[in-house]
């Protein structure tokens, strides 16, 4: 079935660094991807669409200079935290709609915890 | 806009008995709607959608979920819980291409 892989799993930073975290589709294309932010015990909030080709559009309230999206194929987004601080530590996951989906059928990546020292 | 609201962060259950996963939403069109499944240390897998078709709903591993017009919910549920079912359980609507979630709830089965 279709994958979603994201890479790393888990990075630990320095205040001020920046970090970039890989989202591939492994076996499908996708144009549009779709980036979450999950704090300990609580949802998964919308970040940003990440669109093939074009800028990526973000949520209300997401800082498009913090968390930079680039989305350079159809099979890898990635999604850079500049200057990251603690308050940045948190889980951040992808998904993808593949082609011919279903309604709201997406494949999510496995996370990236992110922990800024 | 549209959202979901699901009530209890943590549900405890003994195996064997019926699991209930409460979730209501709000929505001013149709909605389609979703419970996804995160297990310890795993990605989202979808558990099972309504998309106006069936209001009863059969998903994977035995879930189903009801969709309520008349009571805007669309609870999940299990007849029988296993010690598998240990997982953190989202309620979510489509609001076009995107996905929101509601905040989950814990779902911890007692032996």
């Amino acid at each position: 079935g279709a994958v979603v892989s994201q890479h790393p799993s888990w990075v630990i930073c320095k205040s001020g660094t920046s970090v970039k975290i890989e989202c591939r589709s492994l076996d499908f294309q996708a144009t549009t991807m779709f980036w979450y932010r999950q704090f300990p015990k609580q949802s998964l909030m919308l970040m940003a669409t990440s669109n093939e080709g074009s800028k990526a559009t973000y949520e209300q309230g997401v800082e498009k200079d913090k968390f930079l999206i680039n989305h350079a194929s159809l099979t890898l987004s990635t999604l850079t935290v500049t200057s990251a601080h603690p308050e940045d530590s948190s889980f951040y996951i992808c998904s993808a709609p593949p082609r011919n989906r279903g309604i709201g059928e997406l494949f999510f990546g496995e996370g990236s915890r992110l922990t800024v020292l | 806009a549209q959202s979901v609201t699901q009530l209890g962060s943590h549900v405890s259950v003994s195996e064997g008995a019926l699991v209930l996963l409460r979730c209501n939403y709000s929505s001013s069109v149709p909605p389609y709607l979703f419970w996804y499944v995160q297990y310890p240390n795993q990605g989202l897998q979808l558990l099972l959608k309504y998309t106006s078709a069936a209001t009863l709903v059969k998903g994977i591993n035995g879930f189903e979920a009801e969709f309520k017009k008349s009571e805007t919910s669309f609870h999940l549920t299990k007849p029988s819980a296993h010690m598998s079912d240990a997982a953190e359980y989202f309620c979510a609507v489509s609001v076009g291409d995107k996905i929101i979630f509601g905040k989950g709830t814990r779902l911890h089965i007692l032996p």
